[in-house]
């Protein structure tokens, strides 16, 4: 089976940095993907890593290490806005399957 | 692009009645598709996979004779709620692979808040 782990909650100012780790045990992987959830919303796809490295999308980036089974997401210059859910997910098989997420609260 | 719709957006039904959602692919097709549930403040717990023309392959313990799923073309899939009960209650959201996608990346619509009383 698969299994992910990501912390619950994380709190952070405006303009900080903020970095959510993944770990996970999988039968098999393919790749892991973040996602951001705003509350009543759907998920938004923010990155996916398939090999060893990271990969920068503006103010977001994404780490993935396939040894050490774990992952993170890294925020940068956070706004407000980025208050919401986030959703590590592990692609194998075709389907992915999601962490419990970690609710991130922006403070002024 | 890739943009995928949900239709309803929210409904409200009588316990012991069915409920049909629809997930659209608008401006690409999808092979694949998959249905989710989700409760507040919780994950995503995928139920199902659909690939069109195909049955659909149920997750472990999702009850495939309540949740029917169709993926009759590429641009469309359903979920049928049958016989509802007030613990169907949820958030049921859709997303779409695309089918020419050289990347896992998965499309949500933006979800059915189904309430049954």
């Amino acid at each position: 089976g698969q299994s992910l782990e990501q912390p619950s909650e994380v709190t952070a100012v405006e303009g900080a940095i903020v970095q959510i780790n993944c770990t996970y045990q999988t039968s098999g992987f393919y790749g892991l993907s973040w996602y951001q959830q705003h509350d009543g919303g759907a998920p938004t796809f923010l990155s996916y890593n398939a090999l060893d490295g990271l990969e920068e999308t503006g103010r977001f980036s994404s780490f993935l290490s396939r040894s050490d089974s774990y992952g993170y997401l890294l925020l940068q210059e956070l706004q407000m806005k980025d208050s919401a859910s986030y959703f590590c997910a592990v692609i194998d098989a075709g389907k992915s399957t999601f962490g419990d997420g970690t609710t991130l609260t922006v403070k002024p | 692009g890739a943009v995928v719709s949900q239709h309803p957006s929210w409904v409200i039904c009588k316990s012991g009645t069915s409920v049909k959602i629809e997930c659209r692919s608008l401006d690409f097709q999808a092979t694949t598709m998959f249905w989710y549930r989700q409760f507040p403040k919780q994950s995503l717990m995928l139920m199902a996979t659909s690939n069109e023309g195909s049955k659909a392959t149920y997750e472990q313990g999702v009850e495939k004779d309540k949740f029917l799923i169709n993926h009759a073309s590429l641009t469309l899939s359903t979920l049928t709620v049958t016989s509802a009960h007030p613990e169907d209650s949820s958030f049921y959201i859709c997303s779409a692979r695309e089918a020419s996608g050289i990347t896992y990346e998965q499309y949500f619509g933006p979800g059915t808040r189904l309430t049954v009383t």
